[in-house]
């Protein structure tokens, strides 16, 4: 089992949906979670945190379930620019630990008008 | 600098040949990573530096790979012996302690095509 596993997609959704997807990790003694987002041929963003009692920013909410070890995102009413990979990143160590930090592959979301 | 600076942006080398990969970091920020990915691919961790402490090198797929950081800001990545698989874009990260909590901030990348 990947030690931090996304559904690659992609998914294909209207203008306007709201659309969900999630992350499942293996380590149960992992620490912090975030959602990045990488638009095609570019690096990376941090879109969100992922914070334990869970948490919105806009249109966005991210929530965590240590009982089954997954985090989720999701997105309502969503526009043509939030077309773009979204990336699982999971902090399974400590603070000098970095070699924990897991990337997952991501899951493509497109959206069509 | 406002954000992480990499050079070259783009970079086709020789099968055979060493390159060196350059990451400028966030000012004051102490930790800075590399990473690779290939096309389609996820994130592979390369190496990690955090201020004066022994770097994490777990992630260096060979003895051909190697990287330093001198005085705490700018990092260089070598690549000896270049081979057609290193072909990736090779992604500098930097935070500061704080913010393991709150991510890191990628440069652009250097996209290394190997021939």
């Amino acid at each position: 089992r990947k030690e931090v596993e996304q559904d690659p997609g992609p998914f294909n959704v209207p203008e306007g949906a709201t659309v969900a997807f999630n992350c499942t990790y293996s380590n149960s003694a992992s620490q912090s979670f975030f959602w990045y987002r990488q638009d095609c041929r570019k690096e990376p963003k941090l879109l969100m945190s992922v914070y334990s009692s869970g948490n919105e920013d806009g249109r966005f909410t991210a929530q965590l379930n240590r009982a089954s070890q997954y985090i989720s995102l999701l997105i309502r009413d969503s526009k043509l620019s939030d077309s773009a990979t979204y990336l699982c990143v999971v902090n399974m160590g400590g603070y000098s630990s970095a070699s924990k930090i897991i990337f997952g592959s991501g899951t493509r979301l497109s959206i069509r008008p | 600098g406002a954000g992480v600076s990499q050079s070259p942006s783009n970079k086709v080398t020789e099968k055979g040949k060493d390159v060196e990969l350059r990451c400028d970091p966030i000012s004051g920020h102490t930790a800075l990573y590399w990473y690779r990915q290939s096309l389609g691919q996820g994130l592979e961790f390369l190496i990690y530096f955090q201020g004066n402490s022994a770097p994490d090198k777990s992630g260096l797929p060979s003895d051909r790979f190697s990287a330093e950081r001198t005085g705490g800001s700018v990092s260089t990545l070598t690549i000896q012996r270049t081979q057609q698989e290193d072909s990736a874009v090779y992604l500098c990260a930097s935070s500061n302690r704080d913010s393991t909590n709150y991510g890191y901030t990628f440069g652009s990348g250097t996209r290394l095509t190997v021939v």
